[in-house]
């Protein structure tokens, strides 16, 4: 069984903090997807990386995929109360469905 | 549709009646999954259809749970004999998959909640 376990679970900050959220699995993933989940949507895909190493910019956003392709981060420069909700990665594996992660809640104060 | 789409959003029943969730996947994507989540917690798979396949079941919890997929759109799930423990919100997403950049398209799910 493939396991995703996310840190923190839980993260309250102030407008204009930085944060960086962890992704990590002792599996290896064929490529590793950042989603944002607001209260009562379904999550809505972020970023995708696939290779050992990546990194990828989404304006504050900065995604990185580990070398051994088994973890990944996600770090937000100058949090806006816009950036709050529950960020999942999830890991893909050939032709098995997404496995999800355990999901970290982040909360920008303005 | 737009998106996908899922109903009822809110299903409140009894514990032991026998509930259907249905999916409305985005029209021509070959793979549908369902997925349950606890209350602000991660997603845990529940079933995967991809094209004529047979589809993935080994995250069904128990033989309670079951899902199809009609003419390769419409799906539903069905969870027989409710229990407590089945409360959550059920959420699915449609995919058209093309090697490692599979992206998923998720409804806004169904909150489910067993008395």
């Amino acid at each position: 069984t493939q396991l995703l376990e996310q840190s923190p679970q839980f993260l309250s900050i102030q407008e204009g903090e930085n944060l960086t959220v962890y992704c990590n699995s002792s599996s290896v993933f064929s490529s590793l997807q950042w989603y944002r989940q607001e209260p009562g949507e379904g999550p809505v895909l972020l970023v995708t990386v696939v290779t050992g190493g990546e990194v990828k910019k989404l304006k504050r956003l900065t995604f990185q995929f580990g070398d051994a392709r088994k973890d990944s981060s996600l770090h937000i420069t100058a949090a806006q109360p816009g950036d709050t909700g529950l960020y999942l990665c999830a890991g893909g594996a050939g032709r098995r469905a997404l496995t999800f992660g355990s999901g970290t809640r982040l909360q920008v104060q303005p | 549709g737009a998106g996908v789409s899922q109903s009822p959003s809110n299903k409140v029943t009894e514990k032991g009646k026998d509930v259907e969730l249905r999916c409305d996947p985005i029209s021509g994507h070959t793979a549908l999954y369902w997925y349950r989540q606890s209350l602000g917690q991660g997603l845990e798979f529940l079933i995967y259809f991809q094209g004529n396949s047979a589809p993935d079941k080994s995250g069904l919890p128990s033989d309670r749970f079951s899902a199809e997929r009609t003419g390769g759109s419409v799906s539903t799930l069905t969870i027989q004999r409710t229990q407590q423990e089945d409360s959550a919100v059920y959420l699915c997403a449609s995919s058209n998959p093309t090697g490692n950049n599979e992206k998923l398209f998720f409804g806004s799910g169904t909150q489910l909640s067993v008395l």
